[in-house]
C-alpha cells in the first residue's frame, strides 16, 4: 500500500524550531518529487515547499523562505522539513504529499499538527 | 502570490449537477495545463480528484469532470450524492511553485 506518515509536530513557542519527518512506503521514493502543504485551523490549503527526486531543485513559498528547509534521505525513504524562527501564523496541520509532473499531488499523508504559541 | 479564486460555497440536491469555478491569471491557470482538484472531508486529508485539467485518477468516479477556459478552470460533479459533501480545492502550477484556491464548501441539500 502506498503510504506517507508524518511525525514531529507539537507545541512550540514563537521563535522556536521543529523538524517534521515523513516516512514513505509502498513506492520507489527516490523517483518522486515531494511537497509539504499546510492547512491552518479552519483555513484552506497552502503549498509550503517542494523537493525534486534528487534534491537538485528545492522551492519554497514566500511565507517560509529563509526560515524553513526541505530535505530528503532517499536511502531512508524519508522527507523532512526543518522549521526555524516559527511564528504564530505557522500553526497548521502539515501534510506530506507525493508530487507528479505538472505539480499535482496524488498521495497525501494524514498530517501532523504544529502549534506555535506562548 | 494570491491564491486562486473559488466561490466560498455551492449547493445542490441529490442527483443534480454542480460546477465549481477556479479563477487564476494568465500566469498560472491560463498558461499551464496543470490544474488539479482535491476533495477534503472534515478531519481528513485531501484526496486528488482531477489532474492536468481533466484527467481522473484511478478509483475516482466518472461523475467528476474537469475543464478549463482561459484563466478559469471548473470542476463539475454530476449525479450529486450525499458523500460528495466536502470541501473542494483547486490548484495550479505557476513558475516554480504551486497555488491553491481558497476552497469551496459543497453542501448536498
Amino acid at each position: 500500500e502506498v503510504q506517507l506518515v508524518e511525525s514531529g509536530g507539537g507545541l512550540v513557542q514563537p521563535g522556536g524550531s521543529l523538524r517534521l519527518s515523513c516516512e514513505a512506503s509502498g513506492f520507489t521514493f527516490s523517483t518522486y518529487s515531494m511537497n509539504w502543504v499546510r492547512q491552518a485551523p479552519g483555513k484552506g490549503l497552502e503549498w509550503v515547499s517542494y523537493s525534486s527526486s534528487a534534491s537538485d531543485s528545492l522551492r519554497y513559498a514566500d511565507s517560509v523562505k529563509g526560515r524553513f528547509t526541505i530535505s530528503r534521505d532517499n536511502a531512508k525513504n524519508s522527507l523532512y522539513l526543518q522549521m526555524n524562527s516559527l511564528r504564530v501564523e505557522d500553526t497548521a496541520v502539515y501534510y506530506c504529499t507525493r508530487g507528479r509532473p505538472g505539480w499535482y499531488m496524488d498521495v497525501w499523508g494524514k498530517g501532523t499538527t504544529v502549534t506555535v504559541s506562548s | 502570490q494570491s491564491a486562486l479564486t473559488q466561490p466560498a460555497s455551492v449547493s445542490g440536491s441529490p442527483g443534480q449537477s454542480i460546477t465549481i469555478s477556479c479563477t487564476g491569471t494568465s500566469s498560472d491557470v491560463g498558461y499551464y495545463n496543470s490544474v488539479s482538484w482535491y476533495q477534503q472531508h472534515p478531519g481528513k486529508a485531501p484526496r486528488l480528484m482531477i489532474y492536468d485539467v481533466s484527467n481522473r485518477p484511478s478509483g475516482v468516479s466518472n461523475r467528476f469532470s474537469g475543464s478549463k477556459s482561459g484563466n478559469t478552470a471548473s470542476l463539475t460533479i454530476s449525479g450529486l450524492q450525499a458523500e460528495d459533501e466536502a470541501d473542494y480545492y483547486c490548484s495550479s502550477y505557476t513558475t516554480t511553485r504551486a497555488l491553491f484556491g481558497g476552497g469551496t464548501k459543497l453542501t448536498v441539500l
